[in-house]
């Protein structure tokens, strides 16, 4: 069975200071793993997504994410934050293989502090 | 290229009352996902229709069903609602459906308010 875990519910960081949204996943396959953002009042938007391919995934924004197995990790990076990313982020997890239902994390809120 | 559209945005509903709303994917795509998102619970998943055919279920209870239309214009109904159905109702379009490379692309939701 698929699941995902975002380990901090809350990130605060400083404008101009490095931004890490931790995700964990469980798969039994061969996952593919997205990263959404939720600005307030909006729809979700892919941020990345990694599908097998290159490891290191670049995404819109200045963000990148890392597919890490041996850890079944998939963190979400910024190198330096902007107040434009305060909003909300949820890593998604669903197997390639499977006719499954996508799984979301509960989501992280990320604070941009001026 | 139009994107997924939901209709209506707000919505405001007693106790007891029945809703339906509307999503519209975007053109070509042909699987639909509705979502729910509330503080408390976070995104669940309803269901996912792909080609009119209701593809894959959330757990949640039989108040709650949709359909897809041949256009793959989807609606979904909400029966006899309580309070704890107060929420924002996401739609998601997608090309093919399956839950492997192709992502979804989100509407903007309709919040519904039960009272």
């Amino acid at each position: 069975a698929q699941s995902v875990t975002q380990l901090d519910s809350h990130v605060s960081v400083s404008e101009g200071t490095p931004v890490l949204l931790r995700c964990n996943y469980s798969s039994s396959y061969s996952p593919s793993l997205f990263w959404y953002v939720q600005h307030p009042n909006k729809g979700l938007q892919l941020l990345l997504k990694y599908t097998s391919a290159a490891t290191l995934v670049k995404g819109i924004n200045g963000f990148e994410a890392e597919f890490k197995k041996s850890e079944t990790s998939f963190h979400l990076t910024k190198p330096s934050a902007h107040m434009s990313d305060a909003a909300e982020y949820f890593c998604v997890v669903s197997d390639m293989n499977r006719d499954d239902k996508i799984i979301f994390g509960k989501g992280t809120r990320l604070h941009i502090l001026p | 290229k139009a994107g997924v559209t939901q209709t209506p945005r707000y919505l405001i509903k007693t106790r007891g009352q029945q809703v339906t709303l509307s999503c519209s994917p975007i053109s070509g795509h042909r699987s639909v996902s509705w979502y729910q998102q509330t503080p408390g619970q976070g995104l669940q998943f309803l269901f996912e229709y792909f080609s009119e055919t209701q593809r894959n279920k959330g757990n949640f209870p039989g108040r709650f069903s949709g359909r897809q239309f041949s256009n793959s214009r989807s609606e979904m109904n909400v029966s006899t609602l309580e309070l704890g159905d107060s929420a924002l109702y996401l739609c998601a379009s997608s090309i093919i459906g399956r839950g492997g490379v192709n992502e979804q692309f989100f509407g903007p939701g309709t919040r519904l308010t039960v009272l």
